[in-house]
């Protein structure tokens, strides 16, 4: 069956370094999201991404990220200066198009100390 | 914008039948879905409803009223490996962004 994959699985920084989460969407779906999870809280949205542009972002998604589809099988997720509050799991997904059924990884677990 | 709600926790038994209710805001609707996570993993879709009515699914069921803004998860003989986090979730307008709710915890018991 196919997934959505994601590397690396946890990913430990220090405040104010640079990290870039990867992800290797479905091979025939269209959007790609990224989702964060703090410890214990609920999915949140941070950014959807179609036709190799932002498609809606939250307020969450400041300067601070980016995305990129760097070539045809890959999605990332940039995030610069890392701050303490950004430890969290960075889920990826994608799906086949709009109000479409959403297939999130396994996510990256990202711990700034 | 969208907003969800659910309870934070319910707790049944091995074997029984759990309602997990969610009740919606949102400008635009275009269904409800419902997500199971366990601890440590991802969120994996279970069911969607976007017309009124029951949907089943071998165990699990899911409910939507759209003129109440609500809708259900009904888990039947509940197992172990059922306890995890089950939330709701609806897309906006455009379709491209799918916010969740705040998940409710399912502790099942022996």
């Amino acid at each position: 069956e196919p997934e959505v994959t994601q590397t690396p699985s946890h990913q430990v920084t220090q405040m104010g370094q640079e990290v870039i989460l990867r992800c290797v969407p479905i091979s025939n779906h269209l959007y790609f999201y990224w989702y964060r999870q703090i410890l214990g809280q609920k999915v949140e949205f941070l950014v959807s991404f179609y036709n190799n542009e932002i498609s809606e972002k939250s307020e969450i998604f400041d300067d601070q990220f980016s995305v990129e589809r760097p070539d045809g099988s890959n999605f990332t997720l940039k995030i610069r200066s890392t701050k303490l509050e950004d430890s969290a799991m960075y889920f990826c997904a994608s799906s086949a198009g709009t109000s479409n059924t959403i297939y999130f990884g396994e996510g990256s677990w990202l711990t700034v100390v | 914008g969208q907003s969800l709600e659910q309870p934070s926790e319910v707790t049944a038994v091995e074997g029984a039948i759990v309602q997990i209710n969610c009740t919606y805001q949102t400008s635009g609707f275009y269904g409800l879905s419902w997500y199971q996570q366990h601890d440590g993993g991802a969120p994996t879709f279970l069911s969607y409803n976007a017309l009124d009515g029951l949907e089943e699914t071998g165990r699990f069921s899911s409910f939507l009223s759209r003129s109440d803004s609500y809708g259900y998860l009904l888990l039947q003989e509940l197992q172990m490996k059922d306890s995890a986090s089950y939330f709701c979730a609806v897309f906006n307008n455009a379709g491209n962004m799918l916010t969740f709710g705040g998940g409710t915890r399912l502790m099942v018991k022996p």
